[in-house]
């Protein structure tokens, strides 16, 4: 079965720090890797997303890397803030073509930015 | 433009009633998935839907779990003689039409809480 394999499962990091997640996917109909923000009560946000026709794509502190060779994605956070501190999960477009739009999501990482 | 709509924000059924989640997707979306989350969990995938017709339903438990996407109003999660086991969070998506190659991935409701007591 196809997965998505997120890591870490949990992250504290510093103010001021760079938190660092990771994602590696197996196959994909279609090239599109996003990243989704979920506060405690609340629902999951996009937060950023990469088409890989390039390899980087930076909005503000938040920058996703893309490694297709390797199968690889990773979500940077620079600077980060303690309101950053919230799950993150990646996802990936499910493997068959066609028109089906399911995602594959990670597990997610907790992240807590102690000030 | 409203986004995804679910309601009840918070639902509580005694063992063996019925529970009904509510799902309006975003305007112009026409495809519509539902995920479960457990505290400190990832996201369940439960069923993908498009108006009328059920794309995806892997993720169903096969007994008292159903789901619809009717031609008009929103889409329902429908749980039947609910069990303790079935307390948790409930989250709608939906994404738009169009080429799947050229969509920008899903936007998620507040979720319903359910708690079966």
């Amino acid at each position: 079965q196809q997965q998505v394999k997120q890591s870490p499962q949990s992250l504290i990091v510093q103010k001021g720090g760079i938190s660092i997640i990771n994602c590696a996917y197996e196959n994909t109909a279609f090239d599109y890797f996003p990243w989704y923000q979920q506060f405690p009560g609340k629902g999951p946000a996009l937060l950023i997303a990469i088409r890989p026709d390039v390899s980087e794509k930076k909005e503000g502190r938040f920058t996703i890397s893309f490694n297709k060779s390797a199968k690889q994605f990773s979500l940077h956070i620079m600077d980060s803030q303690p309101g950053d501190s919230a799950t993150y999960f990646c996802a990936a477009p499910r493997p068959h073509a066609g028109n089906n739009r399911k995602l594959i999501w990670g597990l997610g990482t907790s992240l807590a930015v102690n000030p | 433009n409203a986004g995804v709509m679910q309601n009840p924000r918070h639902l509580v059924r005694r063992r063996g009633q019925e529970a009904r989640l509510r799902c309006s997707p975003m305007k112009g979306h026409s495809h519509v998935y539902w995920y479960r989350q457990l505290p400190e969990e990832g996201l369940k995938f439960m069923v993908y839907l498009q108006k009328e017709n059920i794309i995806d339903e892997s993720g169903m438990p096969k007994e008292r779990f159903s789901a619809e996407f009717p031609k008009e109003g929103p889409s329902i999660l429908r749980i039947q003689q609910v069990v303790r086991g079935d307390s948790a969070a409930y989250f709608c998506a939906s994404s738009p039409s169009g080429q799947a190659s050229n969509w920008y991935g899903y936007t998620f409701g507040s979720g319903t809480r359910l708690t079966v007591v």
